[in-house]
């Protein structure tokens, strides 16, 4: 079952504008990580919030965590036309789940020059 | 950088073929997953194995068995294909300890 929902489906956007992208998840969770996926292409990985932090950045990219709310969101600012692709929330439960993850459906962001 | 490579990006089978999909990672990484990704309903785990000849389904094996006989070579078999497994089929990897998954690029597979 999907255990991470994104919000919204797509989004569009113009060049240098920021982007905020949501993500619900059901259970609790070790750790949340968001990847980015450029049309018919694989995966990449792009940033990881452990269950005890709240917020983490990396370049544009700032990721924020609500354990309570069960819920994560995605803040890429002055987006660029390369920014566009299709973004994912991934949960991790921890355990003995071998790192296994659990995707959303995704999120769709065009950025237009 | 981990390198993931899959046996084919585009690949058209018929209905009934036992289908093969490979998937090779050069970083000695423990882990490797098998997800297929369909739209509206991102990705799904269908196996992934923790060490060699060891494999666990995920969330959707039926239809589907792996083979894991050499660390770094993990296998998606469609026994019969259908239809229905119409979808792209994307591998990853992760080492022990190591929650970030690495992707390959992705088998887009269609049954005729």
């Amino acid at each position: 079952s999907q255990q991470g929902e994104e919000d919204p489906q797509a989004l569009s956007i113009q060049e240098g504008e920021n982007a905020t992208m949501n993500c619900s998840y059901k259970t609790s969770i070790n750790n949340l990580q968001w990847y980015r996926q450029n049309s018919g292409r694989g995966l990449v990985h792009l940033i990881l919030i452990r269950s005890n932090e709240r917020e983490k950045h990396s370049g544009r990219l700032r990721v924020t965590l609500d354990t309570s709310k069960k819920s994560s969101s995605l803040l890429i600012t002055a987006s660029r036309a390369a920014d566009t692709a299709s973004y994912f929330c991934a949960t991790d439960a921890g355990g003995t789940s071998y790192g296994k993850l659990t995707f959303g459906q995704g999120t769709i962001l065009t950025v237009h020059p | 950088d981990v390198k993931v490579t899959q046996s084919s990006r585009y690949l058209v089978k018929r209905t009934g073929e036992k289908v093969f999909l490979e998937c090779v990672q050069d970083m000695d990484h423990e882990n490797m997953f098998w997800y297929r990704q369909d739209p509206g309903l991102g990705l799904r785990l269908i196996y992934f194995s923790y060490d060699v000849k060891m494999k666990e389904k995920g969330d959707i094996p039926e239809g589907y068995s792996v083979s894991r006989e050499k660390k770094e070579r993990f296998s998606l078999i469609l026994e019969s294909a259908s239809t229905n497994q119409t979808s792209m089929y994307l591998c990853a990897t992760a080492g022990v300890g190591s929650y970030e998954q690495y992707f390959g690029p992705g088998t887009r597979l269609t049954v005729t």
